[in-house]
């Protein structure tokens, strides 16, 4: 399995832009995560989705932050406009979770470096 | 609500030495833990768990971890450190009770320091 795989690995934009970060789940995984990492506030959970319907999106920032997930092996975060305290890596995780059993891992994507100057 | 505590930012070890990376958590319900590395420029990479069962867990790359219930604990260790263990280090917390969704809590990462 080619694992995780998100897109673009690195992204150098001005202020303003639209971003747009895409996501591959691996194969038969029905839970999907966003996070982001900064020196500052560490590792954030900014949404979830499971059976590719969002469940809690509690850490999306603001309005600026958006995320779909048209299909299983398919999702994207988008940032429209973008701004210089965007800048961060950007994970995508996948996970395999049935009902009442939640003790699967997450298995991580290489992450998406976001710049915004 | 469930919660991580690393408390340490980082640990320095001598390479051969055991080392200990803490950490500690509250969760509502019975507790599912992770442990996770990161090196530089790479996604997070699984470690080991601990679902239910024996407290002491084995995982990848000669890492365990203990669970403790009574301290709300579960740190990581090796009993001889590499080099190639420098890394950032994260604890992860889910909770069995219905109500915590399938999200995992981090804690703020350690970074493991192994000196030749």
């Amino acid at each position: 399995d080619a694992g995780v795989i998100q897109s673009p690995r690195h992204e150098v934009t001005e202020m303003g832009q639209e971003v747009t970060l895409r996501c591959k789940p691996i194969s038969g995984h029905n839970s999907l995560f966003w996070y982001r990492q900064t020196m500052m506030r560490g590792l954030e959970l900014l949404i979830y989705f499971n059976n590719n319907v969002p469940i809690d999106d509690s850490g999306m920032p603001e309005d600026r932050f958006s995320a779909k997930m048209p299909n299983a092996s398919f999702s994207t975060l988008k940032i429209q406009p973008s701004e210089p305290r965007d800048s961060a890596v950007y994970f995508c995780a996948s996970s395999l979770v049935s009902q009442g059993r939640r003790t699967g891992e997450l298995f991580f994507g290489e992450g998406s470096r976001l710049t915004v100057l | 609500a469930q919660s991580v505590a690393q408390p340490e930012d980082q640990v320095n070890v001598a390479e051969g030495n055991p080392l200990t990376v803490k950490c500690t958590y509250s969760v509502s319900g019975n507790p599912y833990l992770f442990w996770y590395v990161q090196y530089p420029n790479r996604g997070l990479q699984f470690l080991l768990k601990y679902i239910t069962g024996d407290n002491l867990v084995k995982g990848s790359y000669g890492f365990e971890a203990e669970f403790n219930k009574s301290q709300t604990s579960f740190h990581l260790k090796k009993p001889s450190a590499l080099v190639s263990d420098s890394a950032l280090y994260f604890c992860a917390v889910r909770g069995s009770n219905n109500n915590a969704g399938n999200m995992l809590t981090f804690g703020g990462g350690t970074r493991l320091m192994v000196k030749p």
